[in-house]
């Protein structure tokens, strides 16, 4: 695997379950984040983790829990969520300590909540 | 509240011709990215602008900074159709300590036809 991989890509949830998206990075990065797209909004930063630490949460609801156990994993926990929270939910990562580094991003987990 | 807008949000123009997408923010920030997004995919690197008067080129492609103005520019030389996508700008306004999450434009949708 290369570059940031993300499962599942694809992902339909009812209103009361419990689901995690993962992320992972396999390119040494120290910074991973979390942002939503949808089709409403423009792209949306949800939360930045740099080596292990939450470093922002962008008023993020709490019935999106994010959890980072290392530097290459990072895991979006979803519960009781809302159809609004339908979009596409994009992972990236960059070189902490680095001004100016450049994200890279992964393909995403599509999520439809009924 | 940092604000980036980008102009226009849609563009249908014909290969061979040039044109110029504009992105304008509203914090001072000389950090600046373009992306590229291809339909149901994720977002592709294009450019990182880190100081006033950064100009960076890629084959049709060539991306400024104006830090003073708040202004970056994307332009198109001589389009051809492979680079119908959407474009978008995102800015950084963070502390610079290299984990600092992207505001981002709503993009725009560029379709070149034959």
């Amino acid at each position: 695997e290369t570059g940031v991989t993300q499962t599942p890509r694809h992902l339909v949830m009812g209103m009361t379950n419990k689901k995690s998206l993962k992320c992972e990075q396999h390119l040494g990065h120290n910074a991973m984040y979390w942002y939503k797209q949808s089709a409403k909004k423009p792209l949306e930063l949800m939360f930045v983790y740099n080596f292990k630490e939450q470093t922002e949460n962008n008023s993020v609801p709490s019935r999106f829990s994010p959890e980072c156990p290392n530097s290459s994993h990072l895991f979006l926990h979803l519960h009781t969520l809302q159809p609004e929270d339908s979009a596409l939910y994009l992972c990236a990562s960059s070189q902490g300590l680095v001004m100016g580094a450049e994200q890279f991003f992964g393909p995403g987990t599509r999520l439809t909540v009924l | 509240e940092l604000k980036v807008e980008q102009n226009p949000l849609f563009l249908s123009m014909q290969e061979g011709k040039n044109y110029t997408i504009y992105c304008n923010y509203s914090t001072t920030s000389d950090r600046l990215y373009w992306y590229r997004q291809d339909p149901g995919k994720s977002l592709e690197s294009l450019f990182v602008l880190l100081s006033n008067g950064a100009v960076k080129q890629e084959g049709r492609l060539m991306a400024s900074l104006d830090t003073k103005a708040r202004l970056s520019t994307l332009h198109i030389t001589a389009a051809v159709h492979d680079l119908s996508a959407t474009y978008f700008c995102a800015v950084d306004i963070g502390s610079g300590g290299g984990a600092d999450g992207l505001t981002f434009g709503k993009g725009t949708h560029l379709i070149i036809q034959p």
